[in-house]
């Protein structure tokens, strides 16, 4: 089975905060990629990162993180010292090389408040 | 522009009305996909399309279909629509399958 768990649903944080959104993922493949994209209140899905499962590697891009662990089949996303921009809905995904599919997790409404 | 357009944006219709949205791109992508989403559901793939006369179901195929005659377009048919397809649908393409998908601007679908 293919699937992505997002298991919080809604998280609110005050400005300057960091936060942590969690994304546990499923596939027999052993081959895959994980993304994330964010969706602002203004409905727009925006490409964040895309991680192939060889690459273990942490990437930081900015007050954005990414923790991808095999182990635990999880990629986690860290937004440091979070901004009032922050909010938006953020979702996780997973494509696995055979299959030509993409498995969306039900997303993470973030809000950060002023 | 590098973009994924759709038409139209904002869409009411009632039962039974024969409805297509069209979706675009202009990056010579090879792979192109429908999805819809719903609140505390996510993005569910409904079909893709690998190449030219190449489409697939996704996991929430029934009550649509696709064709994908040219590489650039892309079209969503719902033959007879039903209000359980009341939606926002995304259209995406990508260089190839599990390549980085960019989005279309989204479609919000009323069906009364």
């Amino acid at each position: 089975a293919q699937k992505v768990t997002q298991a919080q649903t809604e998280i609110s944080v005050v400005e300057k905060e960091d936060v942590t959104l969690d994304c546990v993922y499923e596939t027999r493949d052993t081959t895959y990629y994980l993304f994330w994209y964010k969706q602002p209140p203004s409905g727009e899905l925006v490409f964040l990162i895309r991680r192939n499962s060889f690459d273990e590697q942490n990437e930081i891009s900015g007050r954005y993180s990414w923790n991808f662990q095999k182990s635990t089949s999880s990629f986690n996303f860290t937004i440091t010292a979070s901004q009032v921009v922050d909010s938006a809905v953020y979702f996780c995904a997973l494509s696995p090389l055979t299959g030509n599919q993409f498995y969306f997790g039900t997303g993470t409404s973030l809000t950060v408040i002023p | 522009e590098a973009q994924v357009t759709q038409n139209p944006r904002y869409l009411i219709t009632v039962t039974g009305k024969k409805l297509t949205v069209t979706c675009s791109q202009n990056m010579n992508h090879e792979y192109m996909s429908w999805y819809r989403q719903d609140p505390g559901l996510g993005l569910r793939q409904i079909y893709y399309s690998m190449n030219v006369e190449v489409t697939d179901k996704g996991d929430v195929p029934e009550g649509y279909k696709v064709s994908r005659k040219e590489k650039r377009n892309f079209p969503l048919i719902l033959e007879s629509p039903s209000p359980n397809q009341t939606s926002l649908y995304f259209c995406a393409s990508s260089l190839y399958g599990p390549d980085t998908q960019y989005f279309g601007p989204g479609t919000r679908l009323t069906v009364l």
